[in-house]
């Protein structure tokens, strides 16, 4: 079955450090995987996604992720944490199953800034 | 992209009682999905409504507990039966834009459920 790991349910950065969130994928097929970024009180939204072709992928806000399929990882990350970055964030994989397909998640991590 | 807009926003209900959540897409979708994310908890998929059938729930999430119902191409709605407090969560509606090599899932602002 597929399934997507994250490790670390909490990163702590200063403003201006490097960001890295760790994403792990089980997957037997070629796996589409995905970052989302949730804000206190609110929705989802998409960061980025790897589908198929570039490994490195680039996405809103600064972030990027890179597919290592070796690795088996799909990490995030961004070069300088900025305070707004502060949310949870959510690694998936798309999975098919009897209805068609549909996005399973990571328990997610917590990213926090300080000054 | 898409549009998803649910009502309500918030509800606060009593123990069994039901609430019927509403989701609005801004344009036509095959599969919507359901999820739930209970507090401080990751997202959980109750189940997918593809137009013209019936929904297709995951385990641990039956048709009497959470009924589903898509009559067109924008719209469904999830009702919430016989409430406990266990049921206190925010539940999100999303749908899925499929195309060569775009395959997304957006969401919806979710609704966000406590009861008494």
């Amino acid at each position: 079955a597929q399934s997507v790991t994250q490790l670390g349910s909490h990163v702590s950065v200063s403003e201006g450090a490097l960001v890295l969130l760790r994403c792990n994928y089980s997957s037997s097929v070629p796996p589409y995987l995905f970052w989302y970024v949730q804000y206190p009180n609110q929705g989802l939204q998409l960061l980025l996604k790897y589908t198929t072709g570039a490994t490195l992928v680039k996405g809103i806000n600064g972030f990027e992720a890179e597919f290592k399929k070796s690795e088996t990882s799909f990490h995030l990350t961004k070069p300088s944490a900025h305070m707004s970055d502060a949310a949870e964030y959510f690694c998936a994989v798309m999975v098919t199953h009897q209805a068609g397909t549909a996005l399973i998640f990571g328990k997610g991590t917590t990213l926090s800034v300080s000054s | 992209s898409a549009v998803i807009s649910q009502k309500p926003s918030r509800d606060i209900c009593q123990r069994g009682t039901s609430l019927t959540i509403q989701c609005q897409v801004d344009s036509q979708v095959t599969m919507m999905f359901w999820y739930r994310q209970q507090p401080g908890q990751s997202l959980t998929l109750i189940a997918t409504a593809n137009q013209g059938s019936e929904a297709t729930y995951e385990s641990g999430f039956v048709i009497d507990k959470f009924p589903i119902s898509r009559p067109n191409l924008t719209f469904s709605t999830l009702t919430v039966s016989n409430m406990s407090p266990e049921d206190s969560s925010i539940y999100l509606c999303s749908v899925r834009r499929a195309g060569k090599s775009t395959d997304t899932q957006y969401f919806g602002p979710g609704t966000r459920l406590t009861v008494l």
